[in-house]
């Protein structure tokens, strides 16, 4: 089944404490992204990917970091945790059409909490 | 201003109703428009793509005004299932950025 898959669906951690949110796709799809979703603000684009070792800051990348070190895999990396990051965060995948990136499949979501 | 601007709603109407939500975005060089449907506390999923000259997709059309910049989704007779929160989103020029707007929330009454 084609998917894309998240870990952990929910945490909640303290300040300061390094978390990882996996995200992993079995569709070979060359671009990944991810995003935070907060009310009233929709969903922001934190950072992307368009194929391996190539990243790209969205709209929101201060305190995130990520890696593109195999196709499939693209975690999400929290170095020092903030309340402020308390957020839905969506993981998603699409294949390339041209030069455009396509339709983007999501993961689950995490949902993250930090104290 | 933002890249993509949705009404929130709530709509609230009645099965059988014709319902039509629009989005406006900033940059005129956009290149890929999409609506996405998101049921509560799940992940967003494709609806439609919205293509220029329009596009239809059983009770669901899309259409895309470039001159003024919007997009809109018509759905007709409403059904119960579908009630949810629908997100424009457009792809920036560079092809690689997405922008969603807030969503816009429908609520089909029995």
């Amino acid at each position: 089944e084609a998917q894309v898959t998240q870990n952990p669906r929910y945490l909640i951690t303290v300040t300061g404490k390094k978390l990882t949110v996996t995200c992993s796709q079995n569709m070979n799809h060359e671009y990944m992204s991810w995003y935070r979703q907060d009310p009233g603000l929709g969903l922001r684009q934190i950072y992307y990917s368009m194929n391996v070792e190539v990243t790209d800051k969205g709209d929101v990348p201060e305190g995130y970091k990520v890696s593109r070190k195999e196709k499939r895999n693209f975690p999400l990396i929290l170095e020092s945790p903030s309340p402020n990051q308390t957020s839905l965060y969506f993981c998603a995948s699409s294949s390339f059409s041209g030069r455009m990136s396509d339709t983007q499949y999501f993961g689950p979501g995490t949902r993250l909490t930090v104290l | 201003r933002k890249e993509v601007e949705q009404d929130p709603g709530p709509f609230n109407v009645p099965e059988g109703a014709t319902v039509a939500f629009n989005c406006t975005y900033s940059n005129s060089a956009s290149q890929s428009f999409f609506w996405y449907r998101q049921d509560c506390r799940k992940e967003p999923k494709l609806l439609m793509s919205v293509y220029s000259s329009g596009n239809e997709d059983g009770r669901f059309t899309a259409q895309l005004n470039r001159a003024s910049q919007y997009i809109s989704l018509l759905i007709r007779d409403s059904k119960l299932s579908d009630s949810a929160t629908y997100l424009c989103v457009v792809n920036a020029n560079t092809g690689n950025q997405f922008y969603f707007g807030t969503g816009t929330s429908l609520t089909v009454i029995p």
